[in-house]
């Protein structure tokens, strides 16, 4: 059985580039839920989704957008970086419907 | 909105010995789901531990336990028998039944020393 695998791991970028975030979820899994954790801190809720569609969102705005693929992959995109997204960003996939969300291992990202 | 507080920012234990870290949450939920989570250095999340809120029995996974209050609020995590892998961060985080996203402490920093 895979796990959930990220990439790249460690990226840096600058204040108003664009940025994307890769994962690929555990076998089997069809959703997948990306969250954002600063240093110090416990991670925050970004968004989920199921079936290639946004089943729910955090507190982020809309400069942080999602897709997933038909092979329950997915991706985080961030535009126009600030310096407070530096952070590491973590990704889980899960069964729908059930509670166990496996993470994977993380993208740390550092804006300058 | 759901609130998870952690109150012990760090804690230090020796080799065998046992360690409880406290967990308190707020919600207006009946049904919910509770968990810790273990990040070690390497910094990836393991799931320890979860329980069901209409539960009654504290769930127990090896040395891993749980003390859970529904009434008060509270969901602490007892490590018997510490081991030198059991140096993380600790989280606890909540989810509702009808939800799909989990809400975190801010952890708490669990050394094991020898």
């Amino acid at each position: 059985e895979t796990g959930v695998t990220q990439s790249p791991t460690h990226l840096i970028k600058t204040r108003g580039q664009q940025v994307t975030l890769r994962c690929s979820s555990q076998s089997g899994h069809n959703t997948v839920s990306w969250y954002q954790q600063a240093l110090g801190q416990g991670p925050q809720f970004i968004f989920q989704y199921y079936r290639e569609e946004e089943n729910g969102r955090g507190n982020f705005p809309p400069r942080f957008s999602g897709l997933q693929f038909p092979n329950y992959s997915s991706e985080l995109n961030v535009n126009a970086l600030e310096l407070d997204d530096s952070a590491l960003y973590l990704c889980a996939s899960s069964l729908a419907r059930t509670y166990e969300q496996y993470f994977g291992p993380g993208t740390r990202l550092t804006v300058t | 909105a759901q609130t998870v507080t952690q109150s012990q920012p760090e804690m230090s234990v020796q080799e065998a010995e046992t360690v409880t870290l406290s967990c308190t949450y707020d919600t207006s939920e009946n049904n919910y789901y509770l968990f810790w989570y273990k990040q070690p250095p390497s910094r990836q999340m393991i799931l320890v531990i979860r329980q069901e809120a209409y539960k009654q029995q504290n769930a127990t996974e090896n040395r891993f336990s749980v003390n859970f209050q529904k009434a008060a609020k509270s969901f602490s995590l007892k490590i018997s028998d510490s081991q030198l892998g059991d140096t993380a961060m600790y989280f606890c985080a909540f989810m509702k039944v009808s939800g799909y996203a989990l809400n975190f402490g801010k952890g708490t920093s669990l050394l094991v020393t020898p």
